[in-house]
């Protein structure tokens, strides 16, 4: 069956590290991956996606690998902050279809200063 | 531009009731998809439109429905209520002319079902 699996454990960094969360997923073959970040009581807010054809993408300082070898999306937050804390969404297109996004269970990252 | 509003923010209802909930996407956007989130199961596709047409749909029962207006806005339908419809409705807007779009969420209602 088809899975996304995400670090089912809260991440918890020093502030000025680097954090790295991973994305697994399982008989998908997804044309791109999106990020998303939630905050509590909040809708999740966007923060990059990348094609299939894409190795790595950056935006500040966030970072994304997308390996469709292994099946597997790491993203990184470089120079990492306290403000940095919230729980981060991986996504794939769901079946082809439009608009259809087919979500992990989400990290907890949280950031000590 | 004004972000994606939801209403309402809050609900409680109680098992056997229905309940609408109301998305209105971001101004030019004719993409409404919508969410379930809860702590066991996350985020769930639920449906989505465009222009007025269902064009996805997920793995939900019947009782979850929905529909947009000519304006884009859109609603969804939860008819005989259960206590495991208890969850957060999102909605995300996009412009839906693209396979890979950036999906603009609402703050969601969160409803309770008793």
């Amino acid at each position: 069956s088809q899975k996304i699996e995400q670090n089912s454990e809260a991440l918890n960094i020093q502030e000025g590290k680097t954090a790295t969360l991973t994305c697994n997923y399982t008989n998908y073959s997804p044309a791109y991956l999106q990020w998303y970040r939630q905050d509590p009581g909040r809708g999740p807010v966007f923060l990059l996606l990348i094609r299939e054809n894409e190795k790595e993408k950056r935006k500040e300082r966030l970072k994304v690998t997308f390996d469709t070898t292994l099946k597997q999306s790491l993203f990184h937050i470089t120079a990492s902050q306290p403000a940095d804390s919230a729980t981060y969404l991986c996504a794939l297109d769901g079946s082809g279809g439009y608009n259809k996004l087919i979500f992990g269970a989400g990290t907890r990252l949280a950031v000590h200063p | 531009k004004a972000g994606v509003t939801q209403t309402p923010r809050y609900l409680i209802k109680t098992r056997g009731q229905q309940v609408t909930l109301s998305c209105s996407p971001i101004s030019g956007h004719r993409s409404v998809s919508w969410y379930q989130q809860t702590p066991g199961q996350g985020l769930q596709f639920l449906f989505e439109y465009f222009s007025e047409t269902q064009r996805n749909k997920g793995n939900f029962p019947g009782r979850f429905s929905g529909r947009q207006f000519s304006n884009s806005r859109s609603e969804m339908n939860v008819s005989t209520l259960e206590l495991g419809d208890s969850a957060l409705y999102l909605c995300a807007s996009s412009m839906g002319l693209a396979g890979a779009e950036t999906q603009y969420f609402g703050p969601g209602t969160r409803l309770l079902v008793l």
